[in-house]
């Protein structure tokens, strides 16, 4: 059973380009969550997402982030015109229920590093 | 404001010696988690204590939890290379969002 899958594992764009982030969970978990790393900082909470519904986005920027979860395929993290303060390690991480809140640990990905030049 | 804060923020010691770092949060908690990340790598899931749950071990890890202080420690005995490091404790607040802290860096000399 693989594990949370996140490709690229880097990724380098010129300012005012668009990124794509792909996360597919792990086999079975139906609950996809994102989270922002910056530099020297723990994770920071982004969104939260079902298959075909975006259940709480309340940590992402308000402008140019958006996130989908469709019925088939990966969950895409999507940065329009990139800044470098986008620069960072974005880490999806999945779960077969909802949350922690019934105790269990979130799986999490390897993460993709983006940096913006 | 993040919710958990880890302490100290770097630790250095030698090989075979044991690490403890804590960790305080704010607000009342379903259960606390403790992460591993190595330079540049993901996180890996290294334990999780439950709100009632007072001291949880696996292997080498002990983690102890504190909710009338509001804190946690981890305790990693007998220190290897290997456990060089940033260590990040998580928290759970009865929702979906783990609120982590900025992390321990841990550094074990040879």
């Amino acid at each position: 059973n693989a594990g949370v899958m996140q490709n690229p594992r880097h990724l380098v764009r010129r300012r005012g380009q668009e990124a794509r982030l792909r996360c597919s969970p792990m086999k079975g978990h139906s609950h996809v969550y994102w989270y922002r790393q910056l530099p020297e900082e723990g994770l920071k909470f982004m969104v939260y997402l079902q298959k075909e519904n975006i259940i709480d986005e309340s940590g992402m920027p308000k402008e140019r982030f958006s996130a989908e979860f469709p019925k088939e395929g990966p969950s895409i993290l999507r940065i329009q015109q990139v800044v470098r303060g986008d620069s960072a390690a974005y880490f999806c991480a999945s779960s077969p229920i909802k949350g922690t809140g019934m105790n269990t640990e979130a799986f999490f990905g390897q993460g993709t590093r983006l940096t913006v030049v | 404001s993040q919710q958990g804060e880890e302490d100290p923020q770097a630790l250095s010691i030698q090989e075979g010696e044991n690490a403890t770092m804590n960790c305080s949060y704010k607000t009342s908690i379903n259960n606390l988690q403790w992460y591993r990340q190595n330079s540049g790598r993901g996180l890996v899931h290294l334990i999780l204590i439950r709100s009632n749950e007072r001291e949880k071990h696996s292997g080498r890890l002990r983690v102890t939890l504190d909710t009338s202080k509001k804190s946690s420690s981890l305790l990693i005995t007998a220190s290897r290379a290997a456990d060089t490091a940033s260590y990040f404790c998580a928290t759970d607040a009865y929702d979906y969002k783990l609120s982590f802290g900025a992390g321990t860096t841990v550094t074990v000399r040879a």
